[in-house]
């Protein structure tokens, strides 16, 4: 079974820029996770969407926002990028029917903003 | 809200010694708690976990981890450590079975020294 997938690996992008980022599930996972590695904040949680709906968002601004297709891929959007959005994004499927369920990470996109 | 404290951030190991990474929880409910390990430009991986079937919890490559609930700990263990398990190592803890984000500890960096 293929894992979870991301693209691009790496990126690079200037301030006031705008970035998408995608996310592949794991082949019958519905629900699909976003985290933010950074080495000052360590692991934060973005949002999480099951079925092509929000069930979960932490503590961002505005200009993080993401969406989930019929096909449980994912998308996530950062706008007017600022330097402290440089960062690995992690994505995260699992079949979304307990909090207690695994998550499985993708590699990450690295994000740089200059 | 639920959070999860990884006392040390560096431990360093002798090949074949014990390995002992601590993680304390708080939780007004009995979490769920996860122990995730992450090589160099990877994702996360999912060593073991709790879910209150037992609290005794094996995972894989050979590391375990005991949940005491009076001293609200989920320490991971592995008896003799390898060169392979120099990596960094994240606690996370999810809140109950209706919420579906992961809040990670700031993580513990492994080395293993020859």
């Amino acid at each position: 079974k293929a894992g979870v997938t991301q693209t691009p690996r790496y990126l690079i992008k200037t301030r006031g820029q705008q970035v998408t980022l995608s996310c592949s599930p794991i082949s019958g996972h519905r629900s699909v996770s976003w985290y933010q590695q950074t080495p000052g904040q360590g692991l934060q949680f973005l949002f999480e969407y099951f079925s092509e709906t929000q069930r979960n968002k932490g503590n961002f601004p505005g200009r993080f926002s993401g969406r989930q297709f019929s096909n449980s891929r994912s998308e996530m959007n950062v706008s007017t990028l600022e330097l402290g959005d440089s960062a690995l994004y992690l994505c995260a499927s699992s079949t979304g029917l307990a909090g207690y369920n695994e998550q499985f990470f993708g590699p990450g996109t690295r994000l740089t903003v200059l | 809200a639920q959070s999860v404290t990884q006392l040390g951030s560096h431990v360093s190991v002798s090949e074949g010694a014990l390995v002992l990474l601590r993680c304390n929880y708080s939780s007004s409910v009995p979490p769920y708690l996860f122990w995730y390990v992450q090589y160099p430009n990877q994702g996360l991986q999912l060593l073991l976990k709790y879910t209150s079937a037992a609290t005794l919890v094996k995972g894989i490559n050979g590391f375990e981890a005991e949940f005491k609930k009076s001293e609200t700990s989920f320490h991971l263990t592995k008896p003799s450590a390898h060169m392979s398990d120099a990596a960094e190592y994240f606690c996370a803890v999810s809140p109950g079975a209706n919420d579906y984000k992961l809040s990670f500890g700031a993580g513990t960096t492994v080395t293993v020294r020859a």
